[in-house]
This record gives C-alpha cells, sequence and structure tokens, in this order.
C-alpha cells in the first residue's frame, strides 16, 4: 500500500540556519503530495502542497518540489525562525476513488533556538 | 469562514465509561475523516466517511469504537468502556471529497478533542 516516510527528529536548528526534512513515498500513480505543520498547542495545518511531478509547493517561505524520479517531497527553507518550531508532517493523497487514501508519515519535530 | 470544529476540547473519563466526540466539518465538504494522535506520536487513521458511501472503517482498533455521521454534516466518534491506552488527541479532518478522484483533495483539521481516561 501507499506510503510515506520522512526524517527522525527531532530536529534542533539555530536561527538563519537552513532546514531541509527530507520525505520519501511509495505509491501507485500520481499522488497529491502535502505538508502540514502542528505548531505548539494547535491544530494540523496545510503548509502546502504540489499535486503533480516537477510542481513547487510553497509558503512562509518552506518550499517543496514533487520530484516523481526519486519519489521525494523534501521540505526546504533557507532561514528558519524561533517561531517555525513546530511539527511537521509529510502526506499523500493517492488515486484510490474509494475508502481513504491520505497517508501521513510520523512527523519530524523542529526546534529552533534563539 | 468557518473551520472544523470539535467538541470538547478536552474530556476526562474513567476507565470503563462511554464517551462522544463531535465533529463538525467545513460547509458543503463530503469527506470527514477521524484520526487519533497519541502523545510524541504520528496520526492514526480510524475512520473515513465520504458522502452516502459507506464508511472505511478500516483504522478502528477494536469494536468499542464506532462512529456515524448525520445528514452527511456532522460526525460523533463513540469508544465505549474507555480504556487507558484509549487516552489521546481525536482529530477530525473535512475536505471537499472532490469529484474526479480525490487525489488533489486537501484536509483542514479541526483542533482535536484531548481525551484522558483515568
Amino acid at each position: 500500500g501507499d506510503s510515506v516516510t520522512q526524517m527522525e527528529g527531532p530536529v534542533t536548528l539555530s536561527e538563519e540556519a537552513f532546514l531541509t526534512i527530507n520525505c520519501t513515498y511509495t505509491a501507485t500513480g500520481y499522488p497529491s503530495l502535502f505538508w502540514y505543520v502542528q505548531y505548539p498547542g494547535e491544530g494540523l495545518q496545510l503548509l502546502l502542497k504540489a499535486t503533480k511531478a516537477d510542481d513547487k509547493g510553497s509558503n512562509k517561505g518552506f518550499e517543496a518540489t514533487y520530484r516523481k524520479e526519486t519519489t521525494s517531497f523534501h521540505l526546504e527553507k533557507g532561514s528558519v525562525q524561533v517561531s517555525d518550531s513546530a511539527v511537521y508532517f509529510c502526506a499523500l493523497s493517492g488515486e484510490r476513488n474509494y475508502g481513504q487514501n491520505f497517508v501521513f508519515g510520523p512527523g519530524t519535530r523542529l526546534s529552533v533556538l534563539p | 469562514g468557518a473551520g472544523v470544529s470539535q467538541s470538547p476540547s478536552n474530556k476526562v473519563t474513567e476507565k470503563g465509561k462511554d464517551v462522544e466526540l463531535r465533529c463538525d466539518p467545513i460547509s458543503g465538504h463530503t469527506a470527514l475523516y477521524w484520526y487519533r494522535q497519541s502523545l510524541g506520536q504520528g496520526l492514526e487513521f480510524l475512520i473515513y466517511f465520504q458522502g452516502n458511501s459507506a464508511p472505511d472503517k478500516s483504522g478502528l482498533p477494536s469494536d468499542r469504537f464506532s462512529a456515524e455521521r448525520t445528514g452527511g454534516s456532522v460526525s460523533t466518534l463513540t469508544i465505549q468502556r474507555t480504556q487507558q491506552e484509549d487516552s489521546a488527541v481525536y482529530l477530525c479532518a473535512s475536505s471537499l471529497g472532490a469529484s474526479g478522484g480525490p487525489s488533489t483533495d486537501t484536509q483542514y483539521f479541526g483542533p482535536g478533542t484531548r481525551l484522558t481516561v483515568l
């Protein structure tokens, strides 16, 4: 079945450092790919998404490119801030036309230190 | 506009009691999902509703768990004879359930209900 693998956390960075959180997936066909973020004490919210190969999703300085050749959707940010401290979930939505088809990775906790 | 709402936000109960958790999806969303998130863990899929179709219950961990969705809108997750291992945050999400296949669908999450079983 479909699956999502993302790097284990926690990830601890200093403010203004470069961030990469790796995400790879296994799916049949052409899934859509998502990054969700969960800030402390809050619910999950969509950070960005890409619906086809080579698309780049971007939001709040974060970017991720849908790479079908490497089945990856790595999350990057050039300069993190303390306010980016959160748990980040990679997810995919597959091509099934029945039943749930959303698969989430285990999440990566990011801590940014001032 | 209004997002997904869940109630209660917190629920403390005694082992063996039944609990009901409520989810109000975004108006017009035909798809509704329930997940469980244990402390420091990822999301565990529980159940999925899509329109009037039979729900996908493949993620429910035991027969103590059940869910219904009335009128294609509000959903209630019921846990009978709660156990301590049921303690978690229960998340509800809804999506448009786009026609032509769900592959571009985006889920919108509620704030969750934190359940503590003593």
